[in-house]
């Protein structure tokens, strides 16, 4: 099993949509969630960031994280076109370095 | 957020040449930063653990006598690729740890720079 595991997709759904992103992960050791979106010949840029469990809402992102199931979400809500990209989770335990799914390719289509 | 910059956003080197990329903290002082190798449609893989003082820690794999890795200063990580050949063609993205109070941390990548060996 690996550490993370994330979906692929790809994922197409129309703009104003609500999208669900989410990754599983198996070492109950990780205390810090992060999603990053990375737009196609272009670095990762970070979206969200919750430590431990509980929910996180910046704007139309919503951040959710359940440590006892392992299982952590992203929820998009009145998706736009540009926010077609892969969606990357990434989790650590503190001083080590993050642990990545494999991203989620988003398609919002107008 | 914090800003993460990378030098330079693509390079074409020809093959035997070393390439020379940097990473630098903005606003910050990272003792930590990471690099990365990403081919297409692929997630990121991490190359090594640079910290700042220090030697680098590499993954398994990861030539650290051709991938050289110095943190000389609490802003600025370089990634030398020596002895480049074609299938060292990729991008290579940097981050940088950013500790907040209380031990947390986040983390910022840079915009990434695509080496092409010819």
């Amino acid at each position: 099993q690996k550490e993370v595991e994330q979906d692929p997709g790809p994922l197409s759904v129309p703009e104003g949509a609500i999208v669900s992103l989410n990754c599983t992960y198996s070492n109950s050791a990780f205390q810090y969630f992060m999603w990053y979106r990375q737009y196609s010949r272009k670095g990762p840029e970070l979206l969200m960031y919750t430590y431990s469990s509980g929910n996180k809402e910046d704007g139309r992102f919503t951040a959710q994280v359940d440590k006892s199931s392992k299982y952590i979400s992203l929820f998009i809500r009145d998706s736009q076109p540009s926010d077609s990209a892969t969606y990357l989770c990434a989790m650590n335990s503190g001083n080590t370095p993050l642990v990545f799914g494999k991203g989620t390719r988003l398609s919002v289509i107008a | 957020g914090a800003v993460v910059s990378q030098h330079p956003s693509w390079v074409i080197c020809k093959s035997g040449t070393s390439v020379k990329i940097e990473c630098r903290s903005l606003d910050f002082q990272a003792t930590t930063m990471f690099w990365y190798r990403q081919f297409p449609k692929q997630s990121l893989m991490l190359m090594a653990t640079s910290n700042e003082g220090s030697k680098a820690t590499y993954e398994q794999g990861v030539e650290k006598d051709k991938f050289l890795i110095n943190h000389a200063s609490l802003t600025l990580s370089t990634l030398t690729v020596t002895s480049a050949h074609p299938e060292d063609s990729s991008f290579y993205i940097c981050s940088a740890r950013l500790t907040g109070q209380g031990g947390g941390n986040t983390i910022y990548f840079g915009e990434g720079s695509w080496l092409t060996v010819v």
